[in-house]
């Protein structure tokens, strides 16, 4: 049984849109976190969380907000889409003690028009 | 300028033949993993590896702090091998994790 889902899978929004992407896992850790995939620049993170109502910000954070509501939950949101956030978005988590062994969800494809 | 950097590219190989992966980095570094994700798009841990070498099947990390590289081998490689090949490094001085561009595998029946 996959430990850190995504949803949903893809997704298509205009310019100036509000989209929410989830991620859910069931790894009990206390890292998870939100990458974005474009061709060129591999994988470069919007935002992590280290537990419940905690949010940091990471190398790509401009355009996004993030929160975390439980230790399961983690939340991107794209309050006013652009196309320039038209990517693959991958939510991961992480063991608190040992924290460099990510592991990933299925990944959102997002599309704005 | 990039902090990691992978190479090759892309690589093609015949059914069988081995393939050497390089990560080079210009950073200082926690830790070094290596993944792989699918032609469709999901991402497998292959290795959390911040120093020494592992083995996984056919599949053999080396990760060598001081010349600032990891490399990833694949031996008697497979057409089920093919895919993209990512080393992210987690750097020192707080929590930050930097993934390289990837190898493209392609390997043909």
């Amino acid at each position: 049984e996959a430990a850190v889902t995504q949803s949903p899978r893809n997704k298509v929004t205009v310019t100036g849109g509000n989209v929410t992407l989830s991620c859910r896992q069931t790894n009990s850790h206390n890292y998870m976190y939100w990458y974005r995939q474009d061709t060129g620049h591999g994988l470069r993170l919007i935002h992590y969380s280290y537990g419940a109502g905690n949010l940091q910000i990471g190398d790509v954070p401009d355009g996004y907000k993030a929160t975390r509501t439980t230790q399961e939950d983690f939340f991107l949101l794209l309050e006013l889409a652009s196309p320039s956030q038209t990517s693959l978005y991958f939510c991961a988590s992480s063991d608190a003690v040992n924290q460099d062994t990510q592991y990933f969800g299925p990944g959102t494809r997002l599309l704005v028009l | 300028g990039q902090q990691v950097q992978q190479s090759p590219a892309s690589l093609v190989l015949q059914e069988g033949e081995n393939a050497e992966l390089q990560c080079n980095f210009s950073t200082s570094l926690n830790s070094m993993q290596w993944f792989y994700q699918r032609p469709g798009g999901s991402l497998v841990s292959l290795f959390y590896n911040p120093s020494g070498t592992k083995h996984s099947g056919r599949l053999t990390s080396t990760t060598v702090i001081k010349e600032r590289r990891s490399s990833l081998h694949i031996s008697s490689s497979q057409t089920t091998d093919s895919g993209t090949y990512l080393c992210a490094l987690e750097r020192t001085g707080g929590y930050k994790v930097v993934f390289g561009s990837g190898t493209r595998l392609l390997v043909s029946p």
